[in-house]
């Protein structure tokens, strides 16, 4: 079985500013990873993912993840954060293989851009 | 979200009541999954499906069951809804080529059981 620990519920930046949100996975067999992302009051929309490959993975909206297989993460940044970037990020994991995923996901951290 | 759709978007009901929502896909994917969403819990998964009429329980399946005899429609019912299943509930769905990995969700049904 797998489980994702998002370690940051909340984390306040400027707008301009970079920022990390931080994920942690446990799994005994190879996984999928996967960022969301969750404005108010809507659904969840998938910012990047990564299957295999490059550990550096680009998504939408300027944001990339880095899978690092040693300390089990895959951590979301972006450069410089906008005030529209304000939502709730979620990361999931899956076990890799198939079309078929149980996606297990972490609790979520709402990222809070201010002027 | 394009291509999925939940209905309906909001619900109130009474305890003790069935309630049925409502899932359809324009994707034909073969994959689709209902999860609940609760704050300090992120989404849990209720029930999922392999396709037509064949589903399986998630970890939070107490109280709820699906059907599917479309490919397109995934119905999860509360069978008798409780206050505990107050949430909201979001579909997604998958394919089976690599480009489709990764689910696309619905933009979900705010239950509210009074």
């Amino acid at each position: 079985a797998q489980s994702v620990t998002q370690l940051d519920s909340q984390v306040p930046v400027f707008e301009e500013a970079p920022v990390e949100l931080r994920c942690n996975y446990s799994s005994s067999v190879s996984v999928y990873l996967f960022w969301y992302v969750q404005y108010p009051n809507q659904g969840l929309q998938l910012l990047l993912k990564y299957l295999s490959g490059s550990t550096l993975v680009k998504g939408i909206n300027g944001f990339e993840a880095e899978f690092n297989k040693s300390q089990t993460s895959f951590h979301l940044r972006k450069p410089s954060v906008h005030i529209s970037d304000t939502a709730e990020y979620f990361c999931a994991v899956s076990e890799s293989g198939t079309g078929f995923q149980k996606l297990v996901f972490g609790t979520g951290t709402r990222l809070l851009v201010s002027p | 979200d394009a291509g999925i759709t939940q209905s309906p978007r909001h619900k109130v009901t009474e305890t003790g009541t069935p309630v049925t929502l409502r899932c359809h896909q324009t994707e034909n994917h073969r994959y689709m999954y209902w999860y609940r969403q609760d704050p300090g819990h992120g989404l849990r998964l209720i029930h999922y499906s392999y396709g037509v009429k064949d589903t399986d329980k998630g970890e939070v399946s107490d109280g709820y069951s699906v059907s599917r005899s479309k490919t397109e429609d995934f119905l999860l019912t509360l069978e008798s809804a409780t206050s505990s299943q107050t949430s909201v509930y979001f579909c997604a769905i998958s394919g089976e080529d690599r480009g489709d990995y990764g689910y696309t969700f619905g933009s979900g049904t705010r239950l509210t059981v009074v």
